[in-house]
């Protein structure tokens, strides 16, 4: 059975580096039909996809976010991780890891991580 | 791509059905996803393909349209599906997931 679990830190500064992880098991992320991404939600907000991309290939990443994140995959810990650099307060929301079908949909979810940013 | 919902709130008693809907901006032919999530959860899978049923999804939530406009219908409401519930549009390339603002669903 597929599970994904993010792990970080709860508390980052204004202008710091946000470092997140999610750990994979039950699956391989070496599989060319599966991508893998972030999506975020701010408290009491709804969902903004931040990035995802597969095992082989570049990463794709939302527009509005693209200039401060950066995914990437490590196949030998079957894990992938998410920076999000120059945090502000509006970057504080949960972080959830995902399975997508190829570049489409999310078909599988990590329980999620709370990250706020305040000093 | 814009997504938007309605309505923002539904109230239903059980065994009732819900009619949620859901429009782009411009056309997505079948590339929505509905999603579930109930309070303090992550998201689940509902709906892809505008019509297909993600395995374990009861028969009793039915995804349709195409285009523009969409509908999530769930029938014979249960307490345990109040939730807010979300569209998603994949047309775009290169990929831009845009999500609708979410319908919330009280029984």
């Amino acid at each position: 059975q597929l599970q994904l679990q993010e792990s970080g830190p709860g508390l980052v500064k204004p202008s710091e580096t946000l470092s997140l992880s999610c750990n994979v098991s039950g699956d391989s992320i070496n599989t060319d039909s599966y991508s893998w991404g972030w999506i975020r939600q701010a408290p009491g907000k709804g969902l903004e996809w931040i990035g995802s991309m597969y095992y082989y290939g570049k990463a794709n990443y939302n527009p509005s976010l693209k200039s401060r994140v950066t995914i990437s995959l490590d196949t030998s810990k079957n894990h992938f991780s998410l920076t999000v650099d120059s945090l502000s307060a509006a970057d504080t929301a949960v972080y959830y890891c995902g399975r997508m079908w190829q570049l489409f949909y999310f078909d599988s979810w990590g329980q999620g991580i709370l990250v706020t940013v305040s000093s | 791509i814009v997504m938007t919902q309605s309505p923002a709130t539904l109230s239903v008693s059980p065994g009732e059905r819900a009619t949620l809907s859901c429009r782009a901006s411009q056309s997505v032919g079948i590339n929505l996803a509905w999603y579930q999530q109930r309070p303090g959860r992550a998201p689940g899978l509902l709906i892809y393909g505008a019509a297909t049923r993600a395995t374990g999804i009861p028969a009793r939530f039915r995804g349709s349209g195409s285009g523009t406009e969409f509908t999530l219908t769930i029938s014979d409401l249960q307490t345990e599906d109040s939730a807010v519930y979300y569209c998603q549009q994949y047309e775009n390339w290169p990929p831009l997931l845009t999500f609708g603002p979410g319908t919330r669903v009280e029984i």
